[in-house]
């Protein structure tokens, strides 16, 4: 089963505009990774966040972390349309190092 | 460097069937997890080999397993093929440290007829 569900399921925007998706988690957590899939291929990791760490920002992302709510974001700023994909958020949790458990996605259409 | 490298991208099969996959992890990677995809499902785990030692095992029937040889290359086979068994079969690598992302590969995409 899944740990998490992620917020909203889609999402479309247009070319320029900020996306944010939510992502919640059920156990403690040593990390908290997001990943993108583009159409059925491979995931691609974009950040991992520890769980002592409480933001994140890497290019046009930024990641945070609230492990009292068991809770993170991911923020795209000035969204592309190269950007549209699906974005899931995958916790290691403790005890399980090596394990990932991915939430249930969030499908972003950016438009011209 | 090369990526991660899951032969072969597309398979069908029949049912009563087995079926193996391969996958190269990044060079120095001692680290191969799978996961399964499925529109039902979503992205579940299988499991996960380190230095050729099973590590990790999600909670899958026993007719899936896997190994991974000296070379870190892992294969996980699935025998008695069942129609539920189509799905997008993913392959990971990392170095083994759960503080480091995973790298995935592109896929191979089971169809069971």
């Amino acid at each position: 089963s899944q740990q998490g569900e992620e917020d909203p399921q889609a999402l479309s925007i247009q070319e320029g505009e900020n996306a944010t998706m939510n992502c919640s988690y059920k156990t403690s957590i040593n990390n908290l990774q997001w990943y993108r899939q583009n159409s059925g291929r491979g995931l691609v990791h974009l950040i991992l966040i520890r769980s002592n760490e409480r933001e994140k920002h890497s290019g046009r992302l930024r990641v945070t972390l609230d492990t009292s709510k068991k809770s993170s974001s991911l923020l795209i700023t000035a969204s592309r349309a190269a950007d549209t994909a699906s974005y899931f958020c995958a916790t290691d949790f403790t005890g399980t190092a090596s394990k990932l458990t991915f939430g249930t996605g969030t499908r972003l259409q950016v438009t011209l | 460097k090369a990526g991660v490298t899951q032969t072969p991208r597309y398979l069908i099969k029949t049912r009563g069937q087995q079926v193996t996959l391969s996958c190269s992890p990044i060079s120095g990677h001692r680290s191969v997890s799978w996961y399964q995809q499925t529109p039902g499902q979503g992205l579940q785990f299988l499991f996960e080999y380190f230095s050729e030692t099973q590590r990790n095992k999600g909670n899958f029937p026993g007719r899936f397993s896997g190994r991974q040889f000296s070379n870190s290359r892992s294969e996980m086979n699935v025998s008695t093929l069942e129609l539920g068994d189509s799905a997008l079969y993913l392959c990971a690598s990392s170095p083994g440290d759960s503080n480091y992302g995973y790298t995935f590969g592109s896929g191979t995409r089971l169809t069971v007829v």
